[in-house]
């Protein structure tokens, strides 16, 4: 159980455009979604958090107007990268978690690589 | 502000054991979590560690102080599959996570 997707596993986009991703958790409610996005050879750097039904949280020095998150239901967040620029390419994750509790591991969503021409 | 140390790259070799280390400096603690990631790939859960003490699961196992702000993840019989990134990272007391740069482990046959 606890399976993150996302979708979709890479895209190509010229710059300028916009590119949405989508992450859902297939078998579990997800109170909380996580965005991330991984440089090469860089670890993990939290972009925003999300929970169902209200406004994300943006981590400092995201963009919450370039960076659209949305999370409509208990099963699915989006994340819009607008005006898409080369400086954006980059890995993005999405992460799933039950609830707050320390327990509460976040499940991992296989990750979208996104090159902007 | 809050802080987490690991080596930035190790090597081993196949069927040795090896020893990542995890230090931490974070506002409140709800736990630590080991990760495993493939280059190019999401990272995968590997441990979690609330209490103090040695957690063991088959060949991976993970240990915690809380005095000492401290974990180490512990492979056994290493094989070449384990070659990953491994990223230890805490819950403070918001239940944010907070992610360490990773070890970057090399298994050499």
């Amino acid at each position: 159980g606890a399976v993150v997707s996302q979708h979709p596993s890479w895209v190509i986009c010229k710059s300028g455009t916009s590119v949405k991703i989508e992450c859902r958790s297939l078998d579990f409610q997800a109170t909380t979604m996580f965005w991330y996005r991984q440089f090469p050879k860089q670890s993990l750097m939290l972009m925003a958090t999300s929970n169902e039904g209200s406004k994300a949280t943006y981590e400092q020095g995201v963009e919450k107007d370039k960076f659209l998150i949305n999370h409509a239901s208990l099963t699915l967040s989006t994340l819009t990268v607008t005006s898409a620029h080369p400086e954006d390419s980059s890995f993005y994750i999405c992460s799933a978690s039950r609830g707050l509790a320390g327990s509460n591991e976040q499940f991992f969503g296989p990750g979208t690589r996104l090159t902007v021409l | 502000g809050q802080n987490i140390d690991q080596p930035t790259e190790m090597t081993a070799t196949e069927g040795a054991i090896v020893q990542i280390n995890c230090t931490y400096q974070t506002s409140g603690f709800n736990g630590l979590f080991w990760y495993q990631q493939h280059a190019g790939e999401a990272p995968t859960f590997l441990s979690y560690n609330v209490l103090d003490g040695l957690e063991e699961k088959g060949r991976f196992s993970s240990f915690l102080s809380r005095s000492k702000g401290y974990s180490y993840l512990l492979l056994k019989e290493l094989q070449m599959k384990d070659s990953a990134s491994y990223l230890c990272a805490v819950k403070d007391s918001n239940y944010q996570l907070i992610w360490g740069a990773g070890t970057k482990l090399i298994i050499k046959p």
